[in-house]
């Protein structure tokens, strides 16, 4: 039972162009949703996040979107940059009481930015 | 120096082996966790420990024991390695009380990539 899932295990964009990571869940217990992005040999490093009252985040080139009614959140890199290119992971928690702040990750998404 | 770190960060053994991965941290974080990583199923939680007296399974435990040595070691152990667990292997660590934010962020190692013959 897949809770968060990533359908596209591949993204190529040209350099300059937007980005658009889409992340889907099942769950209705998570209220938190956080983005990860992994180099290939490193382990995945935090990139942004949003919480369920919120339906949009921002930071610097990354936005974060989320439609709690879709069960939908998709991450915007714009302009991208060929260092973005990376594997992204969605990953969504639930309230201390509920999972004990565990996160749940999807399959990830390869993102590839093209000079 | 790395937060978390984790020994071996390569290692290719013989199905019936005793593995031990092992991880450390200097963040001062009481919450450790253990993913693997398979292609195109993601991350998946292993064990994962809230303080030193505390071990919980998670999603796929099966075949895999953890020591909690102290606060800043969490070693997984592999008691009879099989060749289907093949994969990238993550430690996390994450805050708690004052300084935990509300997303459960966590902070990983850079991985140990097993291979199992």
């Amino acid at each position: 039972d897949q809770q968060v899932k990533q359908n596209s295990p591949s993204l190529s964009v040209q350099e300059g162009r937007i980005s658009i990571l889409n992340c889907d869940y099942t769950n209705s217990m998570f209220d938190y949703f956080l983005w990860y992005k992994k180099y290939p040999a490193e382990g995945p490093t935090f990139l942004i996040s949003i919480s369920s009252i919120k339906d949009k985040n921002e930071d610097g080139r990354f936005t974060v979107f989320l439609n709690k009614s879709a069960k939908h959140l998709s991450l915007h890199i714009v302009p991208s940059q060929p260092g973005d290119s990376a594997v992204y992971f969605c990953a969504a928690s639930g309230f201390e009481e509920t999972s004990g702040s565990r996160l749940t990750f999807g399959e990830g998404t390869q993102l590839t930015v093209n000079p | 120096d790395a937060d978390v770190t984790q020994t071996p960060r390569n290692r290719i053994t013989k199905t019936g082996k005793r593995i031990m991965l092992e991880c450390s941290q200097t963040k001062g974080h009481d919450r450790m966790y253990w993913y693997r990583q398979d292609p195109g199923l993601g991350l998946r939680l292993i064990y994962y420990s809230f303080d030193v007296k505390d071990i919980n399974k998670g999603e796929i435990s099966d075949g895999y024991s953890v020591s909690r040595q102290a606060q800043a070691k969490f070693s997984l152990s592999l008691e009879s390695a099989i060749p289907n667990q093949t994969a990238l292997y993550f430690c996390a660590t994450s805050a708690t009380g004052r300084d935990r934010g509300p997303y459960n962020e966590q902070f990983f190692g850079p991985g140990t990539r097993l291979t199992v013959l």
